[in-house]
Order: structure tokens, then sequence, then C-alpha cells
């Protein structure tokens, strides 16, 4: 079955533990990017990437950091992680800019 | 930049009458156009999408949204409401010049009563 498949789907932490959240995604797309869904505010992008080892900043990426080693792979990090960094996390992919993003089921992730 | 804006937080309709979502986007080239739907507790789905042709577009779940250069606006439209139609909207623009970066609104809330 073509999927994204982010991992966890729930995570607790405390403030400054680093963490990863996985993202794999099997349809061979060459675009992915990860987007935090916040009460009021929608999907704000975090990072994005256009191919292997080629990433770009979205619109909220401080406190944030991605990698691209691999086309099916495409890890959120967060270094030091902080309450304000509580949110539900979408990663998503797609094979051309034109064709929409098929999402994840999502990572709540929360900070303490 | 691209920024979008859907006017409504929430719409409340009775299950069989029609429904419109509106959705106005700032961009100068031509934008591609989406809108995805989020029922409670999961992940975002691609309701339908426009990028040139045709300005009436097609999606699944007997969705259709309307291109209006002129406007700015992309609203999705749907005939009759079905309970199951209860969700979160959400609009979305992106453009070649910015790869896939995906810009969406705020969202809209339906609820449908019976």
């Amino acid at each position: 079955e073509a999927q994204v498949t982010q991992n966890p789907r729930y995570l607790i932490t405390v403030t400054g533990k680093k963490l990863t959240v996985t993202c794999s995604q099997n349809m061979n797309h060459e675009y992915m990017s990860w987007y935090r869904q916040d009460p009021g505010l929608g999907l704000r992008q975090i990072y994005y990437s256009m191919n292997v080892e080629v990433t770009d900043k979205g619109d909220v990426p401080e406190g944030y950091k991605v990698s691209r080693k691999e086309k099916r792979n495409f890890p959120l990090i967060l270094e030091s992680p902080s309450p304000n960094q509580t949110s539900l996390y979408f990663c998503a992919s797609s094979l051309t800019d034109r064709e929409g993003y098929t999402f994840g089921s999502g990572t709540r992730l929360t900070v303490v | 930049a691209q920024s979008v804006t859907q006017p409504d937080i929430h719409i409340t309709v009775s299950e069989g009458a029609s429904l419109e979502l509106r959705c106005n986007y700032s961009y100068g080239a031509t934008p591609y156009l989406f809108w995805y739907v989020q029922s409670p507790g999961q992940g975002l789905q691609l309701l339908l999408k426009y990028f040139s042709g045709d300005t009436l577009v097609q999606g699944i779940k007997g969705f259709e949204a309307e291109f209006k250069r002129s406007q700015s606006s992309f609203n999705l439209r749907k005939p009759s409401v079905h309970w199951s139609d209860a969700a979160e909207y959400f609009c979305a623009v992106g453009a070649k010049e910015y790869g896939n970066k995906l810009v969406f609104g705020a969202g809209t809330i339906l609820r449908v009563k019976s």
C-alpha cells in the first residue's frame, strides 16, 4: 500500500531532551515536507526537500533540523525541544510540485 | 510570498443542503491550488487540485471547486452534504517558483446537522 509512515504516533518528552521523528514513504516521491498543525493556525511548513541532499527552510524552521540522505526517508530532529514545540506534526510526500502531498497519520508531540 | 485566507472558521449546514467553503489566495503568478479534508484524529486527504486547464475541477466524495483568477478565489462546493462530510477543510496554494513549498489556510470546520 502506498503510504507515508511516521513514528511515533504519540510522544511525551522533557525540555531539552533530543528527539527524532521518523518519516518514510514507499512511493519513490521526490518531494517531502514536514508541517506542524496548531489550532487556529492551520498547517505551517517547517522544512521541505526536493530531492536527496536538497532541503530548504519553510515558514517555521527554528528549533528543527532535517536530513535527506535517502529518497524514502526524511527524519525531523529536535535537538533541544521546548514547550512551544508541543504540536501535531505531519510528514508528507509528493511526486511533483503539482500533484499535491500525501500525508502521514501525524505525530502528536508534547514537551513538558 | 504566497498566502491563503479561509474567511469562515466554522460553518454549519443541514444534511442534504448545499455547501460552499471559501478560499482566497494571494500570489502573483499561476498558482497550484488544493483542497484537503481532515477528519478528527486523522491525517489530511487530498480532495482535489488545480494547476491549469478547465477552471472547474471535480474531486473525490462529490466535491468540486472553481478557480476564479479575477477574484483570486478557489471555493469548494458540494451540492448535497452528508453527515459524514463533517470535518475540517483546508485550502492550500503552491507554485512552481517555490518548489513544493505549500502554504495552507487556517481551515474551516464543517458541522452537519440532521
